[in-house]
């Protein structure tokens, strides 16, 4: 099973509204309602941003919402913040009852 | 609200076998949910490791099946990663978290393991 693709940079300025994107496959992203998204701040943990394609968890700012198309997974952060400036990686489950994650795309807030 | 805690030693032997345990409090590892394993290199992405559930299940990621091995002990409220035959290439800082449906909603802060002689 192939890791999801992700780009490896994004950037985006405060305040501005930025996508990012995770390709799969019919076998994971497309197949099923398991995408979740998660931050990561150097040297901590990943933690939950989104799951389901699109909802939050308890505490998670509503400037972070999600989607889905075909075999891509997409997040959305609007009202970009410094705290934003993170890794971000998506995960799926697949086909082989396996989960599977993205390379991780770096979000940088100019 | 679950709490986990990754524990185990930080450096392993080349050719020797890496073992980790996974601590949880706050909750009883017989709940509803998937505990899981996800490791991540220096400088790089997640992978996923494999999970297991409390009735003994286990799934494991396919590239690491043949070496990995998850168990856990319920008397002591944790579950554990025993990776056999390490090399360099498993240097990484490995999480535990649990999941709940699609999400893996609680994490470990991450233990270190570097591989060398």
């Amino acid at each position: 099973q192939s890791a999801l693709t992700q780009p490896a940079s994004v950037s985006g300025s405060p305040g501005q509204s930025i996508t990012l994107s995770c390709t799969g496959t019919s076998s994971d992203i497309g197949g099923y309602h398991y995408v979740s998204w998660y931050r990561q701040h150097p040297g901590k943990a990943p933690k939950l941003m989104l799951y389901g394609i699109g909802d939050r968890p308890s505490g998670v700012s509503d400037r972070f919402s999600g989607s889905k198309s075909g075999n891509t997974a997409s997040l959305t952060i609007s009202g970009l913040q410094a705290e934003d400036e993170a890794d971000y990686y998506c995960s799926s489950y697949t086909s082989g009852s396996i989960w599977v994650f993205g390379g991780g795309t770096k979000l940088t807030v100019l | 609200q679950v709490q986990l805690q990754e524990s185990g030693p930080g450096l392993v032997k080349p050719s020797e076998t890496l073992s980790l345990t996974c601590a949880v409090s706050g909750g009883s590892i017989s709940s509803d949910s998937w505990w899981n394993w996800v490791r991540q290199p220096p400088g790089k992405g997640l992978e996923w490791i494999g999970e297991l559930y409390h009735s003994g299940s286990t799934i494991y990621n396919p590239s690491l099946k043949s070496r990995v091995t998850l168990s856990l002990d319920k008397s002591k409220n944790q579950f554990s990663l025993r990776l056999s035959s390490v090399t360099a290439a498993d240097a990484a800082v490995y999480y535990c978290a649990t999941r709940e449906r699609g999400r893996m909603d609680v994490w470990g802060q991450g233990t270190t393991v570097t591989v060398s002689s």
